[in-house]
């Protein structure tokens, strides 16, 4: 167990429409990322938050993206006007303060557009 | 740019033998940290092992140890008696510098162990 929880775990969308997964880290952590893993690919990474704050956002974060964490526990990623292109992995991750170099992934929502 | 290479798109090996997966980084920056995951078919990316770029000893974990070879830049993981639950994708991992965990994964590895 990694600490880190993840709903859903599996999305079926139409194109067009808005979904919002959720992370929820269990335990206490240092800082939170979110991660995209598209088929055959390793992981990319998406944006990461300390605390509240969201420190950085990769450019794979297209306007449509958009992630909070408003009270520096759980994080929400939602992603507006899905694309067939957005299907991917959504992984969600934490650092523990006592091992902070180790990232520490969830088990993922499953993202499928049709 | 950092860059992860992993040479081996599939590993087959047989139950209780040991298994290298190769792996090799690009990097200018001085400081960096390098992570092996393993990937199993039902999704989730499991932490296996670390090496910091300044560490003076291969990592190991348990029937995990990393071969790090600093000048040839790079960073094998060996897995010691193979069992059939170690069949899972594996990607190898780097992060530059200290600080926040922005990986850059390689395109992973999938090893199968046969009974």
């Amino acid at each position: 167990d990694t600490g880190v929880s993840q709903d859903p775990r599996h999305k079926i969308t139409k194109r067009g429409q808005n979904v919002t997964f959720r992370c929820d880290p269990i335990s206490e952590h240092n800082r939170l990322y979110w991660y995209r893993q598209t088929l055959g690919q390793g992981p990319e990474f998406l944006t990461y938050f300390q605390n509240e704050a969201q420190l950085e956002k990769s450019r794979l974060l297209s306007d449509r993206f958009s992630a909070e964490r408003p009270k520096g526990s759980f994080s929400t990623l939602e992603i507006q006007r899905t694309e067939q292109g957005d299907s991917a992995m959504y992984l969600c991750a934490i650092t523990y303060r006592e091992t902070n170099e180790k990232l520490f992934f969830g088990s993922g929502t499953q993202l499928s557009v049709l | 740019a950092q860059k992860i290479t992993q040479t081996q798109p599939g590993m087959f090996v047989q139950e209780k033998e040991a298994v290298t997966l190769d792996c090799t980084y690009d990097t200018s920056d001085p400081s960096y940290g390098l992570f092996w995951y393993k990937q199993p078919s039902s999704g989730e990316m499991i932490f296996l092992i670390y090496q910091g770029s300044y560490d003076q000893q291969n990592a190991t974990e348990g029937r995990y140890s990393l071969n790090f070879q600093k000048a040839r830049k790079s960073a094998n993981l060996v897995i010691s008696a193979s069992q059939l639950g170690d069949s899972a994708m594996y990607f190898c991992a780097m992060r530059r510098g200290r600080g926040a965990q922005k990986l850059v994964f390689g395109q992973g590895t999938r090893l199968t162990i046969n009974p």
